[in-house]
């Protein structure tokens, strides 16, 4: 079946690092990508998404590339601040599916 | 803007008792989604409605039954809460189209003992 895999945490960095969290997928077709991020005793939302190969999502200096070849939509961040400590979430979903497929989510502490 | 609301955000059950966790969205959506969500496990979806008058079973229904009472409306329900139920439950909704992102709610924590 459909399903992602988000590299394990946690992830510990220091401020102004570069950041990078790898998601890979597996599917039968082109589905679209996500990434959600959910900070202390929040819900999810919705950090940003790409819909087609090649598309590039961006969202408050982060940013994730859909790559078809590799079956991957990594996250980057050029320099992460102590905001963005949170848990990061790859999802992904087909038209018609009705439902999104989640990884298992990647803890980020930065510290100061 | 309240956007997806659940109540209520705690809960301590004892094994056996029944329970029911609301959910109401204010953005007009015609999706709603029930997940539960375990440490190292991500997000499982329990049920989810497309559409008013519709529901559908996810990936771990086992133990809970669900009502879309309205557009607005989604609850889930426990009959018979078990320790393994204790989890953190969301919500979320979305627009029918499968590229429109959902919308949770911050979450109902939910211990069985």
């Amino acid at each position: 079946g459909d399903s992602v895999t988000q590299m394990e945490g946690p992830v510990t960095l220091s401020e102004e690092a570069f950041l990078t969290i790898n998601c890979t997928y597996t599917a039968t077709g082109y589905p679209s990508l996500f990434w959600y991020v959910q900070y202390p005793g929040e819900g999810l939302q919705l950090l940003l998404k790409a819909t087609k190969a090649d598309d590039k999502g961006s969202n408050k200096g982060f940013e994730a590339t859909y790559r078809k070849e590799t079956t991957s939509f990594h996250l980057e961040k050029g320099s992460v601040q102590v905001s963005d400590s949170a848990v990061y979430f790859c999802a992904l979903t087909f038209q018609g599916a009705q439902k999104l497929v989640f990884g298992q989510g990647t803890r980020l502490t930065i510290n100061p | 803007n309240a956007g997806v609301t659940q109540t209520p955000k705690f809960q301590v059950l004892k094994t056996g008792q029944s329970m029911t966790l609301q959910c109401a969205q204010d953005m007009n959506h015609n999706s709603m989604y029930w997940y539960r969500q375990d440490p190292g496990m991500g997000l499982r979806l329990i049920y989810y409605s497309a559409s008013e008058g519709t529901t559908d079973k996810g990936e771990v229904p086992n133990g809970y039954n669900v009502s879309r009472l309205n557009k607005r409306e989604f609850s889930l329900r426990l009959e018979s809460a078990a320790p393994s139920q204790t989890s953190v439950y969301f919500c979320a909704s979305s627009e029918e189209a499968y590229f429109r992102p959902q919308h949770f709610g911050d979450g109902t924590r939910l211990s069985i003992l």
